[in-house]
């Protein structure tokens, strides 16, 4: 199946701060989306973004596609920045099932 | 427009029962999926519903098992609980494949 790999695996970032999470996956995907999980467990969407560019605030992210990897962009970080960021892909070649499939998170800690 | 509604939130097992979580999609979503996360094992796709038909299952044994209604809120068993059942069941709803997934705080599961 799909790989998805993500990194650093931890990251600790003064406030103030910018970062860069990044994320490579070893197939063409239909989907891929960028979480972050709160303190409480639930996935928060930050991004939708298969391919090309988003803003959200302090927030963007950029997917080539072509090259099969995602860069998530946090600038002038917060402490309520922290936790753990995750990227999810689905397969282009899935089934017509929805079934992400997960990296292993990039954990932030931003210290005041 | 309400979110992915999971129920129980928490739950305290003993090994060898079963338990039953739920989960409400979001109105107009068909697709119900679940994950399963725990720290070694990071994120793991359970298994995804469509109109009521599990179209895709993950590497999971049988004793876990879901279903879907006609109205798309989900269901999934465990039975048999054993120790390393315990984790956050995560649930999430779409609308087709391929577009963005929205998921639910979760079901924290200890098994004792």
């Amino acid at each position: 199946g799909i790989q998805v790999e993500q990194s650093p695996p931890d990251l600790i970032l003064q406030e103030g701060a910018n970062s860069t999470l990044r994320c490579n996956f070893s197939d063409s995907v239909n989907n891929l989306q960028w979480f972050h999980q709160n303190p409480w467990g639930q996935l928060i969407n930050l991004f939708y973004i298969p391919s090309g560019t988003k803003q959200n605030g302090r927030l963007s992210a950029t997917t080539v596609a072509t090259e099969r990897y995602s860069l998530l962009y946090i600038s002038s970080s917060q402490t309520t920045d922290s936790g753990v960021y995750f990227c999810a892909v689905e397969p282009r070649t899935g089934a017509g099932s929805y079934q992400l499939t997960f990296g292993k998170g990039t954990k932030l800690s931003v210290i005041p | 427009k309400a979110g992915v509604t999971q129920t129980p939130r928490y739950l305290i097992k003993t090994r060898g029962q079963q338990v039953t979580l739920s989960c409400s999609p979001i109105s107009g979503h068909r697709s119900v999926s679940w994950y399963q996360q725990t720290p070694g094992q990071g994120l793991q796709f359970l298994f995804e519903y469509f109109s009521e038909t599990q179209r895709n299952k993950g590497n999971f044994p049988g004793r876990f098992s879901g279903r879907q209604f006609s109205n798309s809120r989900s269901e999934m068993n465990v039975s048999t609980l054993e120790l390393g059942d315990s984790a956050l069941y995560l649930c999430a709803s779409s609308s087709l494949w391929g577009t963005e997934a929205f998921f639910g705080q979760g079901t924290r599961l200890t098994v004792v």
